[in-house]
């Protein structure tokens, strides 16, 4: 199966500092990838959604300034958490579908990335 | 905002029991999408099920969906401890390649 590969998996960073996420496709090619969001015990919040080539599209409220995405190829993209403070702790996902995928696909999950940022 | 909400939040059985969540949304979708969340990971997807289909089956899971309604639900058989999880509804709207997710069950099976 489809298998999306998210990295670091867990860390832990000053204020101040910046984080860079990186989420690969491994067995397919992805035009989109979408990061997500996810507070304890809590659903998950699209923050954007990055395609190949192209700038990232942002939901509203969220900063494109404090969350750089880049999408470099069909197989990763990478979100960069600058300037980061105590608020942005919170645990990212990555997703991606194939690129031949329809609407009516499933995504494919990367494991998630829990940021604490002290 | 949140497309879905789901019931219960949070959900306690035995292993054998069925569990049952339910899961409404408020725009027009292609799709139902559940997926499962182990603690602290990525989800997986589980099952899909298209706008003009009323129910759908995969092994041990059964999931209903009612457009006139905005609803769904999904139906876990014979649930094991290994099912302990939680359980997120999503949709795909129209013209929109992103997933949005509803708010989720908290299953626990009890061995």
């Amino acid at each position: 199966g489809a298998v999306v590969s998210q990295h670091p998996s867990r860390v832990i960073c000053k204020s101040g500092t910046s984080v860079k996420i990186e989420c690969r496709s491994l067995d397919f090619q992805a035009t989109t990838m979408f990061w997500y969001r996810q507070f304890p015990k809590k659903s998950l919040m699209l923050m954007a959604t990055s395609n190949e080539g192209s700038k990232a599209t942002y939901e509203q409220g969220v900063e494109k300034d404090k969350f750089l995405i880049n999408h470099a190829s069909l197989t990763l993209s990478t979100l960069t958490v600058t300037s980061a403070h105590p608020e942005d702790s919170s645990f990212y996902i990555c997703s991606a579908r194939d690129r031949d995928g329809s609407y009516n696909s499933p995504l494919h999950f990367g494991n998630g990335t829990r940021l604490t940022v002290t | 905002s949140q497309q879905g909400e789901e019931d219960p939040q949070a959900l306690s059985i035995q292993e054998g029991e069925n569990a049952t969540m339910n899961c409404s949304y408020k725009t027009s979708i292609n799709n139902l999408q559940w997926y499962r969340q182990n603690s602290g990971r990525g989800l997986v997807h589980l099952i899909l099920i298209r706008s003009n289909e009323r129910e759908k089956h995969s092994g041990r899971l059964r999931v209903t969906l009612d457009t006139s309604k905005k609803s769904s639900s999904l139906l876990i058989t014979a649930s094991r401890a290994a099912d302990t999880a939680s359980y997120f509804c999503a949709t795909s709207d129209t013209g929109r390649r992103a997933l949005t997710f509803g708010s989720g069950t908290r299953l626990q099976v009890q061995p």
